[in-house]
Parts: C-alpha cells; structure tokens; sequence
C-alpha cells in the first residue's frame, strides 16, 4: 500500500532564516506530487505540483521554490522566510494516470510552520 | 469568480440526524471531477468521495453520498446518520482539465461541522 510522510510535523522558524520541509511517498511509482498551503480556518492554496523529477510547477509566484530530485521526493524551500509563511503545509500525491477518474489526491499529515 | 463555493462556514447537527453540506462550482469544462475530503483537528486531509462529471448515478460511500445536481453546478455532501466522529471541516475540491499528469485541485473555503451528542 501506499503512504506518504511529511517532516517536521511541527515547526517555529524566526523570520528571515530558511526553509526546507520534506515530503516522501512509498509504494508507487513516477508519482504526482503538490504541495498545498493552509492558513489558519482557511481553505487549501496550490503552491507547486511536479509531475516528474525535475519538473515543478508554480501556482502562484511567492517566497518559496520546491524541488523533485527523486522520483518519490518533493521538497518545498525558502531563503529567507516571511511572517506571511506561516501556515499548514500538505503535501500530497495522485497517480499518473489518464481518464476521467483521475485526481484523486492523497494527502500526507502536514507540517505546521509558525514564523516568528 | 469563485470556482468552488461553500456557503456554510459552520453547522451544528444533532447527533444520529443526516447533514448536508452544500458546494456549488463553476467550470466551462465538460470533463470535470469532483471530491469531498474531510479534515479533523489533527489536519489530515481524508478522502471521502468522488463524482465525474460524465456519472449518471450519484456516487456512495457508506454513509456519504453526493447530491450531485449538473444543471445547477451543485455537489452536495449528504452524510446520513450522523455520528461524533464526523465533526470535523469539510472541504469541496474540482478537478478540471484531467490528462497528461496534470490534475490540480481546486478547493473551496470549508465548511466546519460539529455534531451534538
């Protein structure tokens, strides 16, 4: 079966320092990854997606990049980190798969990053 | 304009009584896909149902079962006899432009539901 693990689970970070947070997916493989954003009693936001290694799409342009150097690893990266950052982030994958029935997305069980 | 709307940002329901939870959407797509996932206080997003918009019959899960209304946009999350575990958010999400790898997720704002014992 297939699992997908976030880290760190919870995270304080000053303002201005740097970011790496990870996610990983087993049992599968060449993977959808996204990454989502979630303030606070609000909705998800699309960050980035990857369909491939290497290959990162931007939803929306802000303080953070995210990178696939595996298959079935997504990173999500800041230089310098603002207070606006702060939030729930969920990384989450689907299979590679065409048909109507796709999308599917399964979710990992987030970080909470709070910058001070 | 907003893609996927849910109106009710919170809902109280007696235990053991249905619930519905309301999302419209909007899409000029003809190929569309819609889900509803669950959110409990530890964060998780969980899957919980999911409606193509080619599907004739209504999609059920259990206790779940989508009210899916084409003409209106509507998708419409029914949970039938409602128990304690099921307080949590709820979020509607659309998927358009399935294909190719490329499969984002629309969500809408959520809907908070807490059940009465």
């Amino acid at each position: 079966s297939q699992t997908i693990h976030q880290w760190p689970a919870t995270l304080v970070q000053p303002v201005g320092s740097p970011l790496s947070l990870e996610c990983t997916v087993e049992g599968t493989s060449n993977p959808n990854l996204y990454w989502y954003r979630q303030a606070a009693g609000r909705g998800l936001q699309l960050l980035f997606y990857s369909v491939g290694i290497g290959q990162i799409s931007s939803e929306v342009p802000q303080n953070l990049s995210a990178s696939r150097p595996q298959d079935r690893q997504f990173i999500l990266s800041s230089k310098k980190l603002l207070l606006s950052d702060s939030g729930f982030y969920l990384c989450a994958w689907s299979e590679d798969r065409l048909g109507l029935r796709s999308g599917e997305q399964y979710f990992g069980p987030g970080t909470r990053l709070t910058v001070t | 304009a907003q893609k996927i709307t849910q109106t009710q940002p919170g809902m109280f329901v007696q235990e053991k009584e249905a619930v519905t939870l309301d999302c419209t959407y909007d899409t000029s797509d003809p190929s569309y896909g819609l889900f509803w996932y669950k959110q409990p206080s530890s964060g998780e997003m969980i899957f919980l149902i999911y409606q193509g918009s080619y599907d004739q019959q209504n999609a059920t899960e259990g206790r779940y079962s989508l009210n899916f209304q084409k003409a209106r946009k509507s998708a419409n999350l029914v949970i039938s006899a409602s128990q304690l575990g099921d307080s949590a958010m709820y979020f509607c999400a659309m998927r358009e432009a399935a294909g190719f790898g490329n499969e984002k997720l629309t969500f809408g704002t959520g809907t908070r539901l807490t059940i009465i014992p």
